[in-house]
Formats: structure tokens, sequence, C-alpha cells
């Protein structure tokens, strides 16, 4: 069965420092999507992307986040300048299609730690 | 704001169904009921999702309430790694999932 993987599972870094978690997402999927859990608290909703524009994103996306799909299987997430805040799971998402019944299918995560 | 409101906990004897109830009772005509769930901090997984009509699959079944107000996901002979945090959630788009605290089930042996 198709899966959504992200790379690496695990990331340690330094405070300031630039990060890109990666995703791949399912083959014939268009929307990507990401979303983070800091520990202990809910999943969040980060970002939507199609036809290499960003759709929504949330307030907590400001100018420290970006994404790109650099090629035809990559999607990827950059944090330019790591705060300590910024420690928590970093889920992909992938779907077909934009509309409600479109169902979001979700990779392993990456954890992100920031010293 | 999930706009669901779920159980904080539930406990499940391992063999046996596990009923978990969730109500949207401010759920719009074109909003989807979707439940994931989520095992430790893996990525939600998704299970389920209907209209208004009842659906099953290989994993579970969803009841809808005619009214739509409220839901229950049916896991039909729970086991041990069914002990997850489940999550119902409203879906009007699919473009932004809203997460809320779900519901930890724990199967008991």
């Amino acid at each position: 069965e198709p899966e959504v993987t992200q790379t690496p599972s695990h990331q340690v870094t330094q405070m300031g420092q630039e990060v890109i978690l990666r995703c791949v997402p399912i083959s014939n999927h268009l929307y990507f999507y990401w979303y983070r859990q800091i520990l202990g608290q809910k999943v969040e909703f980060l970002v939507s992307f199609y036809n290499n524009e960003i759709s929504e994103k949330s307030e907590i996306f400001d100018d420290q986040f970006s994404v790109e799909r650099p090629d035809g299987s990559n999607f990827t997430l950059k944090i330019r300048s790591t705060k300590l805040e910024d420690s928590a799971m970093y889920f992909c998402a992938s779907s077909e299609g934009f509309y409600s019944q479109e169902t979001q299918y979700f990779g392993p995560g990456t954890r992100l730690l920031v010293l | 704001d999930a706009k669901t409101t779920q159980p904080t906990s539930m406990d499940c004897a391992e063999g046996r169904a596990a009923n978990l109830p969730c109500n949207h009772s401010t759920i719009s005509g074109n909003e989807y009921v979707y439940w994931y769930r989520q095992i430790h901090s893996q990525g939600p997984q998704y299970i389920i999702h209907g209209l208004k009509n009842n659906e099953t699959n290989e994993m579970a079944s969803l009841i809808i309430t005619e009214d739509r107000k409220s839901s229950t996901l049916i896991l039909p002979h729970a086991t041990l790694r069914d002990t997850a945090v489940y999550y119902c959630i409203r879906s009007g788009s699919a473009r932004q999932l809203t997460f809320g605290s779900g519901t930890q089930l724990t199967v008991l042996p």
C-alpha cells in the first residue's frame, strides 16, 4: 500500500540553524500538507500546498518557515533559523484531491529537537 | 476549536467491541466526519470517514445518527495494538484538519 515517507526520522539542531525536513508524498497525490505536534499537545496545521503554491497557512507558519517541491517527488519544509519552541514532531500529509471527501494520509513524522 | 466533543478516555477489554462516541452537533451539511488514530507519537492514521450513511471498512465501522449530530466509531474486536488516541474530525475542507484532544482508548488484556 502506498504511503507517505519522511526523512530524517530524528533531527537535532542548534538554535539559529536552518533545518530542512523532507517528505515523499503518495505518488498520485496532488495536495500536500505539513502539521506539527509539540510534545503533549494537539496536532496543529501549518500549511497546505498545491500546484507549487501555498494554498492555506496557519498563523504558526511565519516567515521562518517555507515549503517547496524541488522535484517531482519531494516536498520539503524549511525552518530558516530554528528556535527552542520549534522542537516538535513534524508530520507531512498528502491527499489526492482538495475536497472535503479527500482523505489526508500522514507520514510517520520527523522529531525535531532544537538545543 | 475542534468543534467535536469526545470523552477523554475509555477502556475496552481485548476481543470486545470498542465503541467510541463523538458529538458534532453543529456540523454543516457538506462536512464529513473523519476518524484518525495516533499511536504514541506516530503519524495520525486514517481509519474511516462518512457523510450521512453508515460506513464499514476493514478497520472499523462508523455509525452516524440520522440528524448527523453525533457518530460512533466501532472497532469490532479490539486488540492491544488498538490502544491509541482516537480523533473525530469534521472536514468541510480537506485542506486543514483541526485535531482536538481525542479519546485515549486503552485495550486491556
